[in-house]
C-alpha cells in the first residue's frame, strides 16, 4: 500500500525562527513529491520535486528531495505568521492512472 | 481568471439522506479530481477523470459513492444514503493533463452528517 508519512504532526514557533517539516514515502512508481500550503480549506502549491529536479528555493522557503532515503524536507526561514498553515506533502505516482498520494499534513503555527 | 468553484460550501444533512456535491473547474482543465479530508488528516483520493477516458474510481469508499462529469467539464460526486462517517471536508481539484500533479483546489464543501 501506498503509504506517505508527515512529521512532525503539529509545530508551534515564535515568528523569526527556522522550521524543517519532514516527509518520508513507501510507494510503487514513483514520480514526483509535491509540496502545498493549506490555510482555510483550498491547498496551494508550492513545490514539485523530481529525480531531475531535486531542490527547490523560493524566497524563505526551499525543499529537498533525498531519493535514496525516499524522503523529502521543506525548510522556511525567518518565519512569519503569514505562514502559520498545514503543509501537506504529497506524491505523485503513476498506476494505470495518475495520482497524488497525500500525508496526513504537519499544522503549523507561527506566534508573534 | 476564474479557479475552481464548488458548491454548495456547506452542507448539513440527516443520516440515510443523498447528497449532491458539484465542481467547477477551471476553464480549460481535462483532469479533474475528487479528494475527502476529514478532521486532522491528509486528502484522501476519491476518483479521478481525464478527458474523455474511463474514470479511476478506485478511491472510491462504498458503492454509496459515485460521480459523474457532464461535457468533460462539471463534475457531481453524489453520496447515497449518507453515514455520520461519511462527514468531512470534500475538495475538487482541476489540472492540465502535461501537469496533473499541479492541481488547482477548489474551496470545499463541508459535510456534516448528524
Amino acid at each position: 500500500e501506498d503509504k506517505v508519512v508527515q512529521s512532525p504532526l503539529s509545530l508551534v514557533v515564535h515568528e523569526g525562527d527556522t522550521v524543517t517539516l519532514n516527509c518520508s514515502y513507501e510507494v510503487t512508481n514513483f514520480r514526483s513529491l509535491l509540496w502545498y500550503k493549506q490555510e482555510k480549506k483550498a491547498p496551494t502549491f508550492l513545490f514539485m520535486l523530481t529525480s531531475s529536479g531535486i531542490e527547490k528555493k523560493s524566497g524563505r522557503l526551499s525543499s529537498i528531495l533525498d531519493k535514496k532515503e525516499l524522503s523529502s524536507i521543506l525548510n522556511i526561514t525567518a518565519t512569519q505568521t503569514g505562514d502559520s498553515a498545514i503543509y501537506l506533502c504529497a506524491v505523485g505516482i503513476i498506476q494505470g492512472a495518475q495520482k497524488l498520494v497525500f500525508g496526513q499534513g504537519t499544522r503549523l503555527t507561527i506566534n508573534p | 481568471g476564474a479557479g475552481v468553484s464548488q458548491s454548495p460550501s456547506n452542507k448539513v444533512t440527516e443520516k440515510g439522506k443523498d447528497v449532491e456535491l458539484r465542481c467547477d473547474p477551471i476553464s480549460g482543465h481535462t483532469a479533474l479530481y475528487w479528494y475527502r479530508q476529514s478532521l486532522g488528516q491528509g486528502l484522501e483520493f476519491l476518483i479521478y477523470f481525464q478527458g474523455n477516458s474511463a474514470p479511476d474510481k478506485s478511491g472510491l469508499p462504498s458503492d454509496r459513492f459515485s460521480a459523474e462529469r457532464t461535457g468533460g467539464s462539471v463534475s457531481t460526486l453524489t453520496i447515497q444514503r449518507t453515514q455520520q462517517e461519511d462527514s468531512a471536508v470534500y475538495l475538487c481539484a482541476s489540472s492540465l493533463f502535461e501537469t496533473w500533479e499541479t492541481q488547482y483546489f477548489g474551496p470545499g464543501t463541508r459535510l456534516l452528517v448528524l
